[in-house]
């Protein structure tokens, strides 16, 4: 079946503008995660969204960063007045379950640079 | 701040000898989870083990637990060159279905 999949793969924009990136989780998974990764570095936990409880937004790094859900399907990560160090590759995730706290399931991500 | 530390932050070897990855946390923890990353790509689920469990094994991997030293290791048995890769240990607590990862261990497969 289907995996993750996120758009676009790469974006390029100048600094100051407004980037929005998708994520399309897997059919039928109620959990999804966004992180932010820096190069060479580890995952950062940005926001997370489980069916329709409130998101846990405790990762999103400043107020430019905000993220919607749709019910338990697509969700967009959007970024205002971008700055140089909002470049990275921004990976999201689902799973399938909460209780049970199993595996995530990654997309290829959206390397984002900021000129 | 991280949770998972991995240990050595990069390793190569010979393809068909084993590598071992370390892993430590400091925070108790649900589970212990270890991803692959190949380069441009997300990250691949490679293998869950329990706060009650000490040894889980999957095909040519091993993971070990031991929660009273904090403390986890990944085994590749037979590394192959498709082995190459960054390795990451991530933690979940009990609290909330939050992933914490470490910065990763680069692993280099020489054919």
């Amino acid at each position: 079946g289907a995996g993750v999949s996120q758009s676009p793969s790469n974006k390029v924009t100048e600094k100051g503008k407004d980037v929005e990136l998708r994520c399309d989780p897997i059919s039928g998974h109620t959990a999804l995660y966004w992180y932010r990764q820096r190069l060479g570095q580890g995952l950062e936990f940005l926001i997370y969204f489980q069916g329709n409880s409130a998101p846990d937004k405790s990762g999103l790094p400043s107020d430019r960063f905000s993220a919607e859900r749709t019910g338990e399907s697509v969700s967009t990560l959007t970024i205002q007045r971008t700055q140089q160090e909002d470049s990275a590759v921004y990976l999201c995730a689902s799973s399938s379950n909460r209780g049970l706290a199993g595996p995530q399931h990654f997309g290829d991500g959206t390397r984002l640079s900021i000129l | 701040s991280q949770q998972g530390e991995e240990d050595p932050q990069a390793l190569s070897i010979q393809e068909g000898e084993n590598a071992t990855m370390n892993c430590s946390y400091k925070t108790s923890i649900n589970n212990l989870q270890w991803y692959r990353q190949n380069s441009g790509r997300g990250l691949v689920h490679l293998i869950l083990i329990r706060s009650n469990e000490r040894e889980k094994h999957s095909g040519r991997l091993r993971v070990t637990l031991d929660t009273s030293k904090k403390s986890s290791s990944l085994l590749i048995t037979a590394s192959r060159a498709a082995d190459t890769a960054s390795y990451f240990c991530a933690t979940m607590g009990g609290a909330n279905s939050k992933l914490t990862f470490g910065k990763g261990i680069t692993l280099s497969v020489r054919p």
